[in-house]
């Protein structure tokens, strides 16, 4: 079974911290993706990645950026924290077109 | 740029009913299909997916859903839900363009259902 694995669950960070949400996939996936869930919006492509060091923007990649040093990890950075970002993100590693899930980080910034 | 359409937010059925959640997607071609579940404080599990062939697919827990080309559609059914369905459930699309897609989906905005005994 492919595993895709969260560094936390649940994190609460001040407003200005800057803040690391680790990946990491144990199928050898090229790929690998960040998204943030809010009610109502769904899933939103934050970054992905297609190779070690390669990385592309998404949809709403303002106020993060992302390090893919190595194929199996992937993290996502907050540099400087805002009350906005206040939501649930999901990794996903995936072949082809079939994403594998993490069970997210439910990030909150006060 | 494709999107994707889940008209309902909320949807609530009775335990042993039948279950349709419709989704339709804006793709100039025939795109990758596919639908998702996630459980309450789980991420996403694939349920079933539709790349070429035959338009009606099966998937995992018992979930089909029907790919509809006229009607941009590819809505999911279950005959006789049970209370752990109770779930949110994406829709999601790919393009079927090969090269630099890189794999990337594009998600509806979810149905949440919720099961009555």
């Amino acid at each position: 079974d492919v595993k895709v694995t969260q560094s936390s669950r649940y994190l609460v960070k001040r407003t200005g911290e800057k803040v690391f949400l680790e990946c990491v996939q144990d199928m050898d996936h090229e790929n690998m993706f960040w998204y943030r869930q809010d009610p109502g919006l769904g899933l939103r492509l934050i970054y992905f990645s297609y190779d070690v060091k390669m990385k592309e923007k998404g949809d709403i990649p303002e106020g993060y950026s992302v390090s893919r040093e190595k194929k199996e990890r992937f993290s996502l950075i907050l540099e400087s924290a805002s009350t906005n970002q206040t939501s649930m993100y999901l990794c996903a590693s995936g072949a082809f077109y079939e994403q594998y899930f993490g069970p997210g980080t439910r990030l909150t910034v006060t | 740029a494709q999107s994707v359409t889940q008209p309902d937010i909320h949807l609530t059925v009775s335990e042993g009913a039948s279950l349709e959640l419709r989704c339709n997607y804006s793709y100039g071609a025939t795109p990758y299909l596919f639908w998702y579940v996630q459980s309450p404080g789980q991420g996403l599990q694939l349920l079933l997916k539709y790349f070429s062939g035959d338009t009606l697919v099966q998937g995992i827990k018992g979930f089909e859903a029907e790919f509809k080309r006229s009607q941009s559609s590819f809505n999911l059914r279950k005959p006789s839900v049970h209370w752990s369905d109770a779930a949110e459930y994406f829709c999601a699309v790919g393009p079927n363009a090969g090269g630099t897609s890189y794999g990337k989906l594009t998600f509806g905005q979810g149905t949440i259902l919720t099961v009555h005994p």
